[in-house]
């Protein structure tokens, strides 16, 4: 079955504390993973995907096909990084996403 | 820098009546999505449409529901005889190719059935 777990909805952390935002991924095949992002009263938007290996807004995330993870890391919050995160994964013909619930990363002062 | 549009935003409906929400996808875009997200759960897909014809589909997209590219630039969603569980939010997404390639999404239209 194709599924992407995000075991916390809630990550609350001081500004200039590493962030780590887990992912869990199942999926028989090779797939596509993404991380996308949506700001207050903002659209959903792509933050990054494995396949570019880059590095956006001080964010990464390594494939690890073995942990089956594509955790998203960045070593220093900053409060504008406040937001909902969804992990996902793209596979089959059309590339449709599938999306975990998402955590939500409070950055405090 | 383009985007895709979806209106209305809100659209409020008693149980039993239609909806149609509209998308306008990014103009050079060919593949085509509606995704859905009820309150407090995760983002669902629903059903991707490419050379004017579903691609695929979920489980969710019965019967109720159904797609349309009416003209070159829309791109709807209709829901018939809404239920209460319809209520969620429902966002329209556009890509360039399949692949890789990243899913543009609207704002979204907050779909409340009363």
């Amino acid at each position: 079955a194709q599924r992407v777990t995000q075991p916390e909805k809630l990550l609350s952390v001081f500004k200039g504390a590493p962030v780590e935002l887990k992912c869990n991924y199942s999926y028989s095949g090779s797939p596509e993973l993404f991380w996308y992002v949506q700001y207050s009263r903002q659209r959903l938007q792509l933050l990054l995907r494995h396949i570019s290996r880059e590095s956006i807004k001080g964010f990464t995330a390594d494939l690890n096909k073995g942990e089956t993870s594509f955790h998203l890391k960045k070593p220093f919050a900053q409060e504008e990084d406040s937001a909902m995160y969804y992990c996902a994964l793209s596979g089959g013909a059309t590339n449709k996403l599938i999306f975990g619930t998402g955590t939500l990363l409070a950055v405090q002062p | 820098e383009p985007e895709v549009t979806q209106t209305p935003s809100h659209q409020v409906t008693q149980m039993g009546q239609e909806v149609i929400l509209r998308c306008v996808p990014i103009s050079n875009h060919l593949y085509f999505y509606w995704y859905r997200q009820i309150l407090g759960q995760k983002v669902e897909f629903l059903v991707s449409f490419y050379n004017n014809e579903i691609s695929e589909k979920s489980e969710i997209f019965d019967d109720q529901f159904s797609v349309e590219r009416p003209d070159g630039s829309n791109f709807t969603l209709k829901i018939r005889s809404t239920k209460l569980e319809d209520s969620a939010m429902y966002f329209c997404a556009s890509s360039e190719t399949g692949g890789d390639t990243e899913a543009f999404f609207g704002q979204g239209t907050r779909l409340t059935v009363v």
